[in-house]
């Protein structure tokens, strides 16, 4: 079973625009990050947020957590095509073993 | 710094066949991963080496897939026999330490016919 799962499935906006995606687990934590994946690509990591922090910045990008909802979003604010890949969570159950869950990811597509 | 390496980059074989993927990581990096990701799907965690030690294959179907990393370094996905549900793309990753930041490679693209 998979701990993280993104929201929504896929999203199109237009360039310039915000994205916003939400990703929610089950399970505890120990930290939560944000990758991105292009077409054939591998995945490219973006921010890490730890389970004591609650907002991290990265560039156009914003990562939001709250642990009592066990919930994270990513923003990404004035969208560019190049923006467009799939995106996903992915969460390290926890305890003393940081073992990787990856969610099923958005799809973001941003039009020129 | 180099990025993490795989080959091959694409592999068709029938099924029933053995398959073998190679993954050299980033150098000086302790855990390494394998993922198998179908399409549509977000990457499933197959088995993760802390240096050349398992730390987690649960998900690892043990009857026909097997993976080592000798001496910390490279490391070797094998299937054997291959079905037709193993097409997938086989992702590789390493990280300084578990928890950190994951470095993926490009994968290989697999083919059953």
């Amino acid at each position: 079973s998979q701990q993280g799962e993104e929201d929504p499935q896929a999203l199109s906006i237009q360039e310039g625009e915000n994205a916003t995606m939400n990703c929610s687990y089950k399970t505890s934590i120990n930290n939560l990050q944000w990758y991105r994946q292009n077409s054939g690509r591998g995945l490219v990591h973006l921010i890490l947020i730890r389970s004591n922090e609650r907002e991290k910045h990265s560039g156009r990008l914003r990562v939001t957590l709250d642990t009592s909802k066990k919930s994270s979003s990513l923003l990404i604010t004035a969208s560019r095509a190049a923006d467009t890949a799939s995106y996903f969570c992915a969460t390290d159950a926890n305890g003393g073993s940081y073992i990787p869950t990856f969610g099923r990811g958005t799809s973001l597509i941003v039009h020129p | 710094e180099a990025g993490v390496a795989q080959s091959p980059r694409y592999k068709i074989i029938e099924k029933r066949q053995s398959v073998a993927f190679w993954c050299n990581p980033i150098s000086g990096h302790a855990t390494l991963y394998w993922y198998q990701q179908i399409l549509g799907q977000g990457p499933k965690l197959l088995i993760q080496f802390q240096n050349n030690g398992v730390v987690d294959d649960s998900q690892l179907p043990k009857d026909r897939f097997s993976a080592e990393r000798l001496k910390g370094v490279d490391s070797t996905l094998k299937i054997q026999p291959a079905k037709l549900e193993d097409s997938a793309v086989y992702l590789c990753a390493s990280s300084s330490e578990a928890g950190q930041p994951q470095h993926f490679g490009d994968g290989t693209r697999l083919s059953i016919l």
